[in-house]
């Protein structure tokens, strides 16, 4: 089955851990990308990759990190979790490099940072 | 700074009837334009997307663009219960690297 899987689903953390969200698809899609959703805010990009080894900043990339080592994975790293990161976040992926093909999402991880 | 604009509701819209929502967005350039279906707490999913001036059908769903008055719509015919989900538009501007712009939802309920 195509699908984009995100792991852990919820997690509940303390500020200043460390924390990796990971994010893998099946669909060999060239680009992935991964964003936060908050209530009044709507979805917003954080950060997106076009291919292995290019990332680039979305909207809002401030604390976070990601990484893409390979075609498949995506994780996003919350280097020093501030409560102001609580957030749903969704990673998502498509055929294209340049994002225009249809974005499929992951089932979202749910994070409270305390 | 590219937006992209939507009635936040709830539209309210009987059983059976049509449900008509509306997006506008900024970007000139935009060249792609989708609609995703998103139930509370869960994923979105993509309802439908154009990319030509005009109207696309899909089932009960009909997605309406026009590129001069830089408005895309989404009509749902015969509206049922399962309706009943936030409705977010969304946008990929010129060449697409960055990905969507989302609006921020219109709540569509679905009146037994």
């Amino acid at each position: 089955e195509a699908q984009v899987t995100q792991n852990p689903r919820y997690l509940i953390t303390v500020t200043g851990k460390k924390l990796t969200v990971t994010c893998s698809q099946n669909m060999n899609h060239e680009y992935m990308s991964w964003y936060r959703q908050d209530p009044g805010l709507g979805l917003r990009q954080i950060y997106y990759s076009m291919n292995v080894e290019v990332t680039d900043k979305g909207d809002v990339p401030e604390g976070y990190k990601v990484s893409r080592k390979e075609k498949r994975n995506f994780p996003l790293i919350l280097e020093s979790p501030s409560p102001n990161q609580t957030s749903l976040y969704f990673c998502a992926s498509s055929a294209g490099t340049g994002g225009q093909e249809t974005q499929y999402f992951g089932p979202g991880t749910r994070l409270l940072v305390l | 700074q590219k937006e992209v604009e939507q009635n936040s509701g709830p539209l309210s819209v009987p059983e059976g009837a049509i449900a008509s929502l509306n997006c506008t967005y900024s970007d000139r350039g935009s060249q792609s334009f989708f609609w995703y279906r998103q139930y509370s707490g869960k994923s979105p999913e993509l309802i439908m997307f154009i990319y030509s001036n005009g109207d696309k059908e899909d089932g009960r769903f009909t997605a309406q663009l026009n590129k001069a008055s830089q408005y895309v719509s989404l009509l749902i015919r015969d509206s049922q219960p399962s309706d009943s989900a936030t409705y977010l538009c969304a946008v990929i501007s010129g060449g697409g690297a960055d990905g969507l712009t989302f609006g921020k939802g219109t709540h569509l309920i679905i009146q037994p």
